[in-house]
């Protein structure tokens, strides 16, 4: 069974630039979020799908940060304009049911903002 | 103040060695409690769920003493591939989000 899959693996921008970075779940898994480890510092949450919809998107920093999941498959995170301090590894996770349960991670995006 | 407190390391240690992490959360509310495992520019994966009992798989063993709000995982006969971070992972009653220590980082040394 295929894992979490993450594009691209790396990204260099220039700060006002814009990226985007997609998610693939684990084939029939609902629950989709999207974590960020910036440097020196731990993973944090930043949102929560279940299928299509946004259950909880509290960890989202500001509004240059989109994410969508059409469809209820896969899911992008657009950072529009990308700032210095956006740098960081973005991971996806998925997991097919909701509440604390094991969630599986991908290989997460190296966004740098130059 | 951060949700989950780990000791970030370094432990190194020799092959066959027996270490020890701890972990420690804030919030009472916290229902869940995992280890997850880190190799290096690698995905996070799950090591081992942490229950109120106790629980042991293989060589690892996790402890929760949920009145000191405390984690531990206990690595006996440590091996080469064991080398990694270790991840301490919390998640709360009414949230899906995972909440994590910055990590441990652990070397076994030949």
């Amino acid at each position: 069974e295929a894992g979490v899959t993450q594009f691209p693996s790396h990204s260099v921008i220039e700060k006002g630039q814009t990226v985007t970075l997609r998610c693939d779940p684990i084939s029939g898994h609902d629950n989709l979020y999207w974590y960020r480890r910036v440097m020196g510092k731990e993973i944090k949450f930043l949102l929560h799908f279940v299928k299509e919809s946004k259950q909880d998107e509290s960890g989202m920093p500001n509004n240059r940060f989109l994410a969508e999941r059409t469809g209820g498959t896969y899911s992008t995170l657009k950072v529009q304009p990308a700032e210095l301090e956006d740098s960081g590894v973005y991971f996806c996770a998925s997991s097919q049911q909701q509440g604390a349960n094991e969630q599986f991670f991908g290989p997460g995006t190296r966004l740098t903002v130059l | 103040r951060k949700e989950v407190e780990q000791d970030p390391g370094p432990f190194n240690v020799p092959e066959g060695a027996t270490v020890a992490f701890n972990c420690t959360y804030s919030n009472s509310a916290s229902q869940s409690f995992f280890w997850y495992r880190q190799d290096c520019r690698k995905e996070p994966k799950l090591l081992m769920s942490v229950y109120s009992s106790g629980n042991e798989d293989g060589r690892f063993t996790a402890q929760l003493n949920r009145a000191s709000q405390y984690i531990s995982l206990l690595i006996r006969d440590s091996k080469l591939s064991d080398s990694a971070t270790y991840l301490c992972v919390v998640a709360l009653i009414w949230s899906n989000q995972f909440y994590f220590g910055t990590g441990t980082s652990l070397t076994v040394i030949p």
